[in-house]
């Protein structure tokens, strides 16, 4: 089983919808974190938490939502999908060192 | 604000040699570098801290120059397995990535 994983794999929705995406890890880290991948833009760092109290912003948090359930537990939300949220989104999560392992990844389309 | 990566893109037959920098407008105390190949998620490849410099695995190294505030990632002998997107991410207590530069290794 995978160390980091997300759920759906893959989603297809309208615009207009809420989604939540889940993030599970079995790795002990107190650190998590979301990105989104476009192409030709990298990486973009959407929200990140460093324990369950503990919620930041990152470069794109516009027009998204995350929970910290648990340790173990992040997820995002979008209250309200509109086409350019079309994405891959992946889940990460970290040590102390900063090493960063990530989900398998999330593909949302918004129609 | 992202770093920046140079060449966004590189071919390379194998058993060549290949250079991928990274630039910061921010005073840099640590750089890591990951790998991603075609339609998997990224991997870690190494981290390069203030001070000092770490070598990585197979040939793939790096160096850190924080007056320059740049970081260098060099791949010798270059191989099919090399090929995928390599991303740059800087930052304290949290990584912005560069856009990446895509490495193509043919035989």
């Amino acid at each position: 089983d995978a160390d980091v994983t997300q759920t759906p794999r893959n989603r297809i929705t309208k615009t207009g919808k809420r989604i939540m995406l889940e993030c599970s890890q079995t790795k002990g880290h107190d650190r998590m974190y979301w990105y989104r991948q476009d192409p030709g833009l990298g990486l973009r760092l959407i929200y990140y938490s460093f324990d369950v109290k503990d919620i930041n912003k990152g470069e794109i948090s516009d027009g998204y939502s995350v929970s910290r359930q648990a340790q173990a537990k992040f997820s995002l939300s979008l209250e309200s999908a509109i086409p350019n949220q079309t994405a891959l989104y992946f889940c990460a999560t970290s040590d102390r060192r900063g090493e960063l392992f990530f989900g398998e990844g999330s593909r949302l389309t918004v129609l | 604000q992202q770093p920046v990566q140079s060449p966004q893109a590189v071919i390379l037959r194998e058993g060549e040699d290949a250079v991928i920098n990274c630039s910061s407008s921010k005073a840099l105390y640590s750089v890591h570098w990951y790998r991603q190949k075609h339609g998997e998620a990224p991997v870690f490849l190494m981290i390069l801290l203030k001070g000092g410099e770490q070598k990585g695995h197979d040939k793939i190294s790096a160096s850190f120059n924080e007056k320059k505030q740049q970081s260098s990632l060099y791949l010798t002998a270059s191989q099919l397995s090399y090929s995928g997107t390599y991303f740059c991410g800087t930052g304290a207590d949290k990584l912005i990535f560069g856009t990446g530069t895509r490495l193509q290794v043919f035989p």
